[in-house]
């Protein structure tokens, strides 16, 4: 089956535009999240959905990042006023209900350049 | 607070020797669970293995073999003759149940290997 996806691959922008990130689970996954890896680092966790809401925002770094699942699938993060330090991968990842030992799997990502 | 520490951050060895990746975690959860992902260079994070906290018992799986002992804190991941498709960097990662049911993972730095022929 088809895994986790995300669009676009690259995204290069200047520095205080606005952009979106889009995510779309694998299917019947309910749990999503998102991450941020910047460069020789671990991916850092920004926000979990469990359905529709977001459950864990406690890892968006300010209030330009903002993130919506409004059908409980595709999911798109949203970055305002966008700064040369939110240059990283996102990256997406699902899990089938988000609670207990369940395994995340991960897309491959969305490099996000800000010039 | 959850932390996950891999001292090494580059190991570079020749096929077919055998390898360990050290790594030691942090956190006051007495429920948790520990994993490992590799990163090969297309960037996608695969994941290799789940452990939780009250499974201590060692696991192979092919050439690949991982060693949970929670008195010194370590899951430590074993590549027994390693391959060149073995290079890639790997992360090991921590979660523990959190604010509103969140499993989030916790991630070390990564450590890259690079297996040469």
């Amino acid at each position: 089956g088809a895994g986790v996806s995300q669009t676009p691959s690259n995204k290069v922008t200047e520095k205080g535009k606005y952009v979106e990130l889009r995510c779309d689970p694998i299917s019947g996954h309910t749990a999503l999240y998102w991450y941020r890896q910047s460069l020789g680092q671990g991916p850092e966790f920004l926000i979990y959905f469990q359905g529709t809401g977001a459950a864990d925002d406690s890892g968006l770094p300010n209030d330009r990042f903002f993130a919506v699942r409004p059908e409980g699938s595709v999911s798109t993060l949203k970055i305002q006023r966008t700064e040369r330090g939110d240059s990283a991968v996102y990256l997406c990842a699902s899990s089938f209900t988000g609670t207990g030992p369940d395994t995340q799997y991960f897309g491959p990502g969305t490099r996000l350049t800000v010039l | 607070a959850q932390k996950v520490t891999q001292a090494q951050t580059e190991i570079s060895v020749v096929e077919k020797e055998d390898v360990t990746l050290d790594c030691v975690y942090e956190t006051r959860d007495t429920t948790y669970y520990l994993f490992w992902y590799k990163q090969p260079p297309s960037g996608e994070l695969v994941f290799l293995i789940r452990r939780n906290s009250f499974d201590e018992q060692n696991e192979i799986s092919g050439r690949y073999s991982w060693n949970f002992q929670k008195s010194t804190s370590s899951f430590n991941f074993t590549i027994t003759a390693s391959q060149v498709v073995d290079s890639a960097v790997y992360f090991c990662a921590l979660s523990a149940p959190s604010q509103g049911g969140s499993e989030k993972l916790v991630f070390g730095k990564g450590m890259k290997l690079t297996v040469n022929p």
